[in-house]
Formats: C-alpha cells, structure tokens, sequence
C-alpha cells in the first residue's frame, strides 16, 4: 500500500512565499504529483515530478528528493485566490495506473 | 481545458433509491475513475478502469458499482442509497501521462 503526509493548514498572508511538505511511502514510485481545488470545485493539476529536483511554473515550484520520499510544493507571491486546499498524490508500482492523494492541505492567504 | 462531465451536478434522493450518477469525456482517456470525497476531506478512490471493460475496486469499500461499456462513458451506480452515501462523487480521467483531469462533481444527499 501507501500514505502520504502533509499538513492539515498552513496561514500566510500576501506577497509571501508558503511550502507545502509532502512525505510519502509506497511499495514503488512513479512520480508525484500536485493538485489545486477552490472550495466546491474539482481538483487541478498543478505539477509533477518524476525526477530530483525543482519544477518550476510561474509562481509554483514542485521539489522532489526520492531518496529522502520527501517533495514540496512552494508558492510564491501568494494571492488572495491562492486559498484552496493543496493535494499531493503518487502513482506507485503496486498498480501504476493508480493514483493516491494525500489528505490535503487548506491554505489560507490573509490581507 | 478537460472535456469531462457530470450528472447531475446536485441530487436529493431518498433512503433506498436507486441512483446513477454520469460520466463522460471526450478526450478519449483509456483511464477513468470514481473518488468520493467529503467536505474539506480527502479524495478516496472508490473504482478505476484502464479501458472497456475493465474495471476494479479502489482503496476504499464501496457499495456503488461502475460500468465501462464504452470507452467515452464511465457512469457509477447505487442500488440502493443510504444517508451513510451522502457525499461528493468526483469522476476523473487520464492518458498514458501523469495527469488526470476531473469533473466538477456530483454532489449526493440521501434523505
């Protein structure tokens, strides 16, 4: 099987620059992934990482250390519509066609 | 921007109902899937099927059922619903990459 852990809020306030950690376990890896979803709405893609290092996207970045079974994704120039929930997920070798979210991390952005 | 959709978007039944909630893509994903997920909760998979006539149960126990007849269409359906079935159904599909694209969700209250 595998579990992934983040953290359940994060508060930062405009302009900052916020990292949301990820760690995970899996009986293998194929890469890990990241998925933004505003209250009521679906969940989108925001990265992915297959390999070490720095993704970046404009203001996003997605870090992956598979040694370590650590990523993050770091948000910079936080917006007020950055507030959503932050989802890490992994598709693993046990069926590779899976996909397994984390339980999500509620960011808030403050005035 | 992801072609898939479902129906209905919003639904009150009452206890012991049958229900069948849609879905459709046109992007012509082999991979589909079902996730149920509660307000500010995790997405837990419920059903995923790598193509026509292939379908399998996810992490979590469901008494939904799911049908992959054509390669467009995945629809999921309850017997017979119960207020424990009270929740947000959240269809997604994907290609041979690293993304899957989801639909807007189907929002469940059984009375």
């Amino acid at each position: 099987g595998q579990s992934l852990e983040q953290p359940s809020e994060v508060t930062a306030v405009e302009g900052a620059i916020v990292q949301i950690n990820c760690t995970y376990q899996t009986s293998g890896f194929y890469g890990l992934s990241w998925y933004q979803q505003h209250d009521g709405g679906a969940p989108t893609f925001l990265s992915y990482n297959a390999l070490d290092g720095l993704e970046e996207t404009g203001r996003f970045s997605s870090f992956l250390s598979r040694s370590d079974s650590y990523g993050y994704l770091l948000l910079q120039e936080l917006q007020m519509k950055d507030s959503a929930s932050y989802f890490c997920a992994v598709r693993d070798g046990g069926s590779a066609r899976q996909l397994t979210f984390g339980s999500g991390t509620q960011l808030t952005v403050l005035p | 921007e992801a072609d898939i959709y479902q129906t209905p978007r919003y639904l009150v039944i009452g206890t012991g109902k049958k229900i069948t909630l849609e879905c459709s893509q046109t992007m012509g994903h082999d991979k589909m899937y079902w996730y149920q997920q509660d307000p500010g909760m995790e997405l837990h998979l419920i059903h995923y099927s790598y193509g026509v006539n292939s379908t399998e149960k996810g992490d979590l126990s469901s008494e939904s059922t799911v049908s992959r007849i054509r390669t467009e269409h995945f629809p999921l359906t309850l017997e017979s619903a119960r207020p424990s079935h009270t929740s947000q159904y959240l269809c997604a599909s994907g290609d041979s990459g690293n993304t899957i694209y989801f639909g807007e969700g189907s929002w469940l209250t059984v009375v």
